[in-house]
Order: C-alpha cells, then sequence, then structure tokens
C-alpha cells in the first residue's frame, strides 16, 4: 500500500538530547512537510521541501533541522535548542510544489521527560 | 489578521441536522483550498477540495467565495461518525511553493 509512515509513534525524550523523527513516503510525492501541533492548536509548519537536497523553513523552523537526500525519505531532527519540544509532529506530502492536497503520516507523539 | 481563521466552536448538533461552517482567509492571491478532517489523536485526512464553482461529495457541499475570501463546508443530516474537527487549508502564494496553511480547525459533536 502507498503511503506515509513516521516513526516512532511515541517518543520520550530526556531535556538535553536530539531526536530525529522519521518520516518516510512511497508515493513518489516531490513536496514533502514537516508539522507541529500543540493540544488545541492548529499546524504550524516547520520545515518544508520541494525538491531532493532542497528544504526552506516553515513559520518556526528555530530549533529543528532536516535534510532531503533522498525523495522518499525527509527526517526532522529536534534539537536540544528548541525550548518547548512536546507536541504532535506530523509528517506530510504532496505529489509536487502546486497547489495539490497533501498527505499526512500518523504522527509522532513527543515528550521531554 | 491570522491568515486563515476559523470558529473553533464546538458546534453541538443533534444526529440529522445540517451544519455549516466558515472559514476566511486572508490572501487574495490564494489559489487553492481544502478542508481537511482530523479525529481526536490522530493525523488530519483530506475531505474535499474546494473547486470555484463549488462541489459536493454526497452529505457535504463546499463552496469558495474569492470576493469575500471565504469557504464554506455544509454537512446534511449528520451522523455521529461526522463527529471531528474540520480543519480549513489555503495555500501560501506564490502557488509554487507548494506551502499550505491550516487554520485552528472547528469542532463538532454530532449528539444522539
Amino acid at each position: 500500500d502507498g503511503g506515509i509512515t513516521q516513526s516512532p509513534k511515541y517518543l520520550f525524550r530526556k531535556e538535553g538530547q536530539n531526536v530525529t523523527l522519521s518520516c518516510e513516503q512511497n508515493l513518489n510525492h516531490d513536496a514533502m512537510y514537516w508539522y507541529r501541533q500543540d493540544p488545541g492548536q492548529g499546524l504550524r509548519l516547520i520545515y518544508y521541501s520541494q525538491i531532493v537536497n532542497d528544504f526552506q523553513k516553515g513559520d518556526i523552523a528555530e530549533g529543528y533541522s532536516v535534510s532531503r537526500e533522498k525523495k522518499e525519505s525527509f527526517p526532522l531532527t529536534v534539537t536540544s535548542a528548541q525550548k518547548n519540544p512536546t507536541a504532535f509532529y506530523l509528517c506530510a506530502s504532496s505529489r509536487n510544489r502546486g497547489n495539490t492536497e497533501a498527505f499526512f503520516g500518523q504522527g509522532t507523539r513527543l515528550t521531554v521527560v | 489578521r491570522k491568515e486563515v481563521e476559523q470558529d473553533p466552536g464546538p458546534f453541538n448538533v443533534p444526529e440529522g441536522a445540517t451544519v455549516a461552517f466558515n472559514c476566511t482567509y486572508s490572501n487574495s492571491a490564494s489559489q487553492s483550498f481544502f478542508w481537511y478532517r482530523q479525529d481526536c489523536r490522530k493525523e488530519p485526512k483530506l475531505l474535499m477540495s474546494v473547486y470555484s464553482s463549488g462541489n459536493e461529495d454526497g452529505r457535504f457541499t463546499a463552496q469558495l467565495n474569492r470576493a469575500s475570501q471565504y469557504i464554506s463546508l455544509l454537512i446534511r443530516d449528520s451522523k455521529l461518525s461526522d463527529s471531528a474537527t474540520y480543519l480549513c487549508v489555503v495555500n501560501a502564494p506564490p502557488s509554487n511553493t507548494g506551502k499550505l496553511i491550516f487554520g485552528q480547525g472547528t469542532t463538532l459533536q454530532v449528539k444522539p
């Protein structure tokens, strides 16, 4: 089945640690995105990538980093510089950089302990 | 002003009711519009795209008013399973960035 896979589903991080969230898609989509969702709030864009080896900052990129070495993969690293990382992280992809709908993975819930 | 604004609700309606949600967007150059559905603690899923001429999918009807910069979603004959949060989504110009902006969402609770 084609789709977007995020792992892990739940992640616990100690303060000061970097963690990497995985996102893989087999839809052959060009564009990929990372969003963050906090309780009772909408989705906020962290980073997005339109093609391999290229990505742009979203609205809340500080404390995060990404890479796009392969078309199907767009991992997100939450660094120790992110002051409030506890949130629900959603990865999405869309067919191309144009006006097409996005499809989401099941999300990763990150909790700082 | 938020780029995409929705009334967070909640909207509490009985089964069988008709309910409508509105969403306003700030950038008149936006070209693509969508409604997503998000269940509690789950990922958003595409409900329908919104076309200039309006479109219908079963009990769901979406409308776009470019002059007033708002999008609507109408749900007829509400079912218990329609209970969810409905997200309005608009692309951020220029269109070739692929960047999407999400509203906060409107929560719908359908009661027996």
